[in-house]
């Protein structure tokens, strides 16, 4: 079984600011990590992923993940953001074993910035 | 083309109605899914496609009912629904099981 936390269902930041948004998760087993990204009246979208090698990930957009394995987290961050971030993030984690592998989201952090 | 579409966007269907779905891949991924989202909550898994055929179905009750005509199509059949089941459905592929998936924008389903 595995399962992810995500702390904050709302994160409000200025525009331009520095921003975290944490995820950690729980599993017996090696895990892929996932954050996604979902748009007002809109599907997810993949934001970045971590399967192997390089613990840090980025994305063409600015956003950075860290998978740290021995606090068993994958938060997600941004230097300095911009209005347009405004959006729901899930973090999700999928097991390694091979095969389909049921993803299990996170409850989402809204992340509000502000002008 | 790495876009997956969903119709129709928005959907109002009464209790007695049956309507249907529709979500479309041609990325050549051999997994599909279903997923229904409520305001404010992440997706929730109802089914998942494999090679076209039912490998996951999560308990969902028998008014939704799931068909994968052929690798690029995926449909949702729906009967009798309740109020409560209004929410986004989002429909997913991806080219392995346990890799990143690709989602539609949804469909709105309102059921009066």
């Amino acid at each position: 079984a595995q399962s992810v936390t995500q702390l904050d269902s709302q994160v409000p930041v200025f525009e331009e600011a520095p921003v975290e948004l944490r995820c950690n998760y729980s599993s017996s087993v090696s895990v892929y990590l996932f954050w996604y990204v979902q748009y007002p009246n809109q599907g997810l979208q993949l934001l970045l992923k971590y399967l192997s090698g390089s613990t840090l990930v980025e994305s063409i957009n600015g956003f950075e993940a860290e998978f740290n394995k021995s606090q068993t987290s994958f938060h997600l961050r941004k230097p300095s953001v911009h209005i347009s971030d405004t959006a729901e993030y899930f973090c999700a984690v999928t097991s390694n074993s091979g095969g389909y592998q049921k993803v299990t989201f996170g409850t989402g952090t809204k992340l509000q910035v502000i002008p | 083309d790495t876009e997956v579409t969903q119709t129709p966007k928005h959907l109002v269907m009464g209790m007695t109605n049956k309507k249907s779905l529709k979500c479309e891949q041609h990325m050549g991924h051999r997994a599909m899914y279903w997923y229904k989202q409520k305001a404010k909550k992440p997706p929730e898994l109802m089914f998942v496609y494999s090679y076209e055929k039912l490998s996951i179905n999560e308990s969902v009750p028998s008014r939704f009912s799931p068909e994968c005509p052929n690798s690029s199509l995926l449909n949702l059949h729906l009967h009798a629904l309740q109020p409560e089941d209004s929410a986004l459905y989002l429909c997913a592929s991806s080219q392995r099981g346990w890799d990143e998936q690709y989602f539609g924008p949804g469909t709105r389903l309102t059921v009066t």
